[in-house]
């Protein structure tokens, strides 16, 4: 059964940091990985999508990696913004037509 | 183009009663999930409906069930509300069908629904 996990739970970091928030599952067998934002009692922004077959994408300031065969995800945030505070989750798709597999969460407060 | 909707945003309820919320999908989307998210366990997947049909469904008892109209607009049902359902529903869209579109199942998610049981 694929598990996903996100270390630390929340990160506090000064304006203008570059910072890695961490995503890891356990089974390397997936279809794609999805990054989302939320703020708080909002709805999911979709921010990265990577396909299995791809080893990052890079959207403006974020920067999303992918290694399979270690089961990890890093989300890249580049020069942080107090507009980046959020929580930011990270969803493992196992197979094309199967549910998304959420992580819990690392709640992000960028201090300015 | 208009982004998933979801009705009501708030909703109160007390134990016993039963609840219908309601999803708009993305135009052009036909898969359409929903997600229950608590403090305490995240987001946990509830269902799945592509083309009027359950695709997958979620480890939840009966009192949680679904359906998709014609035109993909999807709803769910809680009967015999428990304090427990208090949560935040989310409601999710896709494509749904992989027409060689490479991001096909990439999903985009409505605002939520915040159901309190009393």
């Amino acid at each position: 059964k694929q598990e996903v996990t996100q270390i630390p739970a929340a990160l506090s970091v000064p304006e203008g940091e570059n910072l890695v928030l961490n995503c890891s599952f356990t089974d390397s067998a997936i279809y794609n990985l999805q990054w989302f934002r939320q703020d708080p009692g909002k709805g999911l922004t979709s921010l990265l999508l990577i396909q299995s077959s791809q080893r990052e994408q890079t959207s403006g300031r974020l920067n999303a990696s992918l290694d399979k065969s270690s089961g990890r995800s890093t989300l890249y945030i580049a020069a942080s913004q107090p507009g980046d505070s959020a929580t930011y989750l990270c969803a493992v798709r196992p197979g094309g037509n199967t549910p998304l597999v959420f992580g819990k969460g690392t709640r992000l407060s960028v201090i300015a | 183009k208009a982004g998933v909707t979801q009705t009501p945003r708030y909703l109160i309820k007390t134990r016993g009663q039963q609840v219908t919320l309601s999803c708009s999908p993305i135009s052009g989307h036909r898969s359409v999930s929903w997600y229950q998210q608590t403090p305490g366990q995240g987001l946990q997947f509830l269902f799945e409906y592509f083309s009027e049909t359950q695709r997958n469904k979620g480890n939840f008892p009966g009192r949680f069930s679904g359906r998709q109209f014609s035109n993909s607009r999807s709803e769910m049902n809680v009967s015999t509300l428990e304090l427990g359902d208090s949560a935040l529903y989310l409601c999710a869209s896709s494509l749904g069908l992989n027409t060689h579109q490479k991001n096909y199942n990439e999903q985009f998610f409505g605002p939520g629904t915040r159901l309190t049981v009393l």
